[in-house]
């Protein structure tokens, strides 16, 4: 998968919108851009993806610019529960040797 | 379908032991992924494999560590002879061509400890 690149951490507080930027300059065209979301003694689970453009569902929006060099993860209004570590992908795992590899993710931290 | 199931969720184990990690993948998912989660090194991608088949075991970190699927509902990765720094939470995911691409499902995960 294309290497990609978001901040450490970030702090926000109860009812903020928090806006994480992941870089991923190399990304192929049959690339697509995946957010993951990890609790605590959970496993990640997934959020959004997209291609191109904007993506919005129930927990978040991604937009994504026209070169596709970067996107922004969207959390609405976020409450306590959403602190967490938030991870960026890029990548096709239906092609030949692809895999999911995570980076290194961003600690999101939601104060009152 | 109960999602990707673990087992056991926690083990400690006396260094020199063999370990045994337990995944069983969400029917009809043909890819899975194992994954090694500590604070230093992040999430690890270990060896996956597609239609029961190892594809990519190059995160593999040593010779102690062995991965089998042998078959598409059940899958192992075992540790012999563990070491104290092989405590980390190890992780099954798994997925399907025919889901939404790069779309995966983690289990709660095993929080190996070893003394």
């Amino acid at each position: 998968l294309a290497k990609t690149t978001q901040p450490i951490s970030m702090d926000s507080y109860e009812g903020q919108e928090v806006n994480i930027t992941c870089s991923h300059n190399n990304i192929a065209t049959n690339d697509y851009i995946t957010w993951y979301q990890q609790f605590p003694s959970q496993g990640p689970r997934f959020i959004i993806q997209g291609y191109k453009t904007k993506v919005t569902n129930e927990v978040a929006s991604l937009f994504i610019p026209a070169d596709r060099k970067s996107s922004t993860l969207s959390l609405p209004r976020v409450s306590l529960s959403d602190t967490a570590v938030y991870y960026c992908l890029v990548g096709d795992l239906k092609a030949a040797g692809n895999k999911l590899t995570f980076g290194g993710g961003t600690r999101v931290l939601v104060k009152p | 379908d109960a999602g990707v199931i673990q087992s056991p969720r926690h083990e400690v184990t006396e260094m020199g032991q063999e370990v045994t990690l337990r995944c069983k993948p969400i029917s009809g998912h043909d890819y899975l992924f194992w994954y090694r989660q500590t604070m230093m090194r992040g999430l690890e991608l270990l060896i996956y494999f597609n239609n029961n088949v190892p594809i990519d075991d190059s995160g593999m970190p040593e010779d102690r560590f062995s991965a089998k699927m042998p078959n598409a509902s059940f899958s192992t990765l075992k540790i012999q002879p563990s070491e104290p720094r092989d405590s980390a939470v190890y992780f099954c995911a798994s997925t399907s061509t025919e889901t939404v691409n790069t779309e995966a499902f983690f289990g709660q995960g095993t929080r190996l400890t070893v003394v």
